[in-house]
């Protein structure tokens, strides 16, 4: 199994530019969640989907970030136009429901933002 | 809404020393409970769960953690540590009504030789 993959792995940018994150879930998962991770707010929940579909998008920052699931296999975030302060680590989790309730996520490496 | 406290932002410790990582958790319905552990420049592995069934659960490299719901809290613990266990350990938890997991703060554990 190849865990969840993300892409990239690091990423540098100039504030202002379009910044695209990319996850691909574990096979067979049906459940995908967006985390970012800093030092000052620690790690946050932006969004999740299952079976594709937005859940709960509560913690996302604000209009400049978005994310999309179009099929079982693949999910970005984008955020557009980046800022420093949007510098983290962001992280991909998968899970698999079982009677409508998940259990534990799989989390992927992590892509390094850094905005200049 | 739940929440999870990890009272200890970091535990300094030496080598086969005992240690433990203490988390509380709010909530008045069942929940689901784990802890994961972050390696440096690393994502988060899943260390252990408790979902139902024995209160006291056990990873595979000597953690255990043990469910008391009386006290809400589910407090991992290793009798002898090693230097490798150098890490954050995240304690979270599910209620049972969504797919979420609440995190703690983390607790940054360093082992000393």
């Amino acid at each position: 199994d190849a865990g969840v993959i993300q892409s990239p792995r690091h990423e540098v940018t100039e504030m202002g530019q379009e910044v695209t994150l990319r996850c691909k879930p574990i096979s067979g998962h049906n459940s995908l969640f967006w985390y970012r991770q800093t030092m000052m707010r620690g790690l946050e929940l932006l969004i999740y989907f299952n079976n594709n579909v937005p859940i709960d998008d509560s913690g996302m920052p604000e209009d400049r970030f978005s994310a999309k699931m179009p099929n079982a296999s693949f999910s970005t975030l984008k955020i557009q136009p980046s800022e420093p302060r949007d510098s983290a680590v962001y992280f991909c989790a998968s899970s698999s429901s079982y009677s409508g309730r998940a259990y534990e996520q799989y989390f992927g490496p992590g892509t390094r933002l850094t905005v200049t | 809404a739940q929440s999870v406290t990890q009272l200890d932002s970091q535990v300094p410790v030496f080598e086969e020393a005992p240690v433990e990582l203490r988390c509380n958790y709010s909530s008045s319905v069942s929940v689901y409970l784990f802890w994961y552990v972050q390696y440096p420049n690393q994502g988060l592995q899943l260390l252990l769960k408790y979902l139902s069934g024995s209160t006291l659960v056990e990873s595979i490299n000597g953690f255990e953690a043990e469910f008391n719901k009386s006290q809400t809290s589910f407090h991992l613990r290793k009798p002898s540590v090693h230097i490798s266990d150098t890490a954050e350990y995240f304690c979270a938890v599910s209620d049972r009504n969504t797919d979420k997991l609440i995190f703690g703060t983390g607790t940054r554990l360093q082992v000393f030789p």
